[in-house]
């Protein structure tokens, strides 16, 4: 079947822009991860939602940085007055549920670059 | 104690040879881990899930040992195509997965 897709695969912008990130879950899986990731490290967590909720926002690095999944399925990172930090590879990721066994797969990423 | 903890590498092993690398953890309620591989400029994909003791694939075998907080990847007769980033995955009940960097292993011919 299908795994999680990710749109765009690649964002250029320009430094104080705003850009939207979407991400596509395997259907039917309700925990969806959005985590950065930086050249030479591991992937950051940012935030995940359980449905629509998030359920938990921690990693976001300030309030520049929102997520949506407002119907539980798709959802949408977006980051305003974007910084040349923020540039890095944005990976989205779903599993069945939350359960510590369930495994995350993930999508293919966004490589975004601030210029 | 970071929350999770890799040597980062990286490990030159000639292909044929056998290579171990941990991983250490610092949340003692953890009770399942995780070995994922990531090639470079792709997403990580799973390797193997780690329960308990520990969990073999073939010529994969990841352990667990609770007492010393770590897991360990166990690669035997390995290739070339083993040539990637290796991330150990901590995930906590309820709450953020913690990814550690990676550790990078180069198969040498």
């Amino acid at each position: 079947g299908a795994g999680v897709s990710q749109t765009p695969s690649n964002k250029v912008t320009e430094k104080g822009k705003y850009v939207e990130l979407r991400c596509d879950p395997i259907s039917g899986h309700t925990a969806l991860y959005w985590y950065r990731q930086s050249l030479g490290q591991g992937p950051e967590f940012l935030i995940y939602f359980q449905g629509t909720g998030a359920a938990d926002d921690s990693g976001l690095p300030n309030d520049r940085f929102f997520a949506v999944r407002p119907e539980g399925s798709v959802s949408t990172l977006k980051i305003q007055r974007t910084e040349r930090g923020d540039s890095a590879v944005y990976l989205c990721a779903s599993s069945l549920g939350l359960g510590e066994g369930d495994t995350q797969y993930f999508g293919p990423g966004t490589r975004l670059t601030v210029l | 104690r970071k929350e999770v903890e890799q040597d980062p590498g990286p490990f030159n092993v000639p292909e044929g040879a056998t290579v171990a690398f941990n991983c250490t953890y610092s949340n003692s309620a953890s009770q399942s881990f995780f070995w994922y591989r990531q090639d470079c400029r792709k997403e990580p994909k799973l390797l193997m899930s780690v329960y308990s003791s520990g969990n073999e694939d073939g010529r994969f075998t990841a352990q667990l040992n609770r007492a010393s907080q770590y897991i360990s990847l166990l690669i035997r007769d390995s290739k070339l195509s083993d040539s990637a980033t290796y991330l150990c995955v901590v995930p906590r009940r309820h709450d953020k997965i913690i990814f550690g960097k990676g550790t990078r292993l180069h198969i040498l011919p």
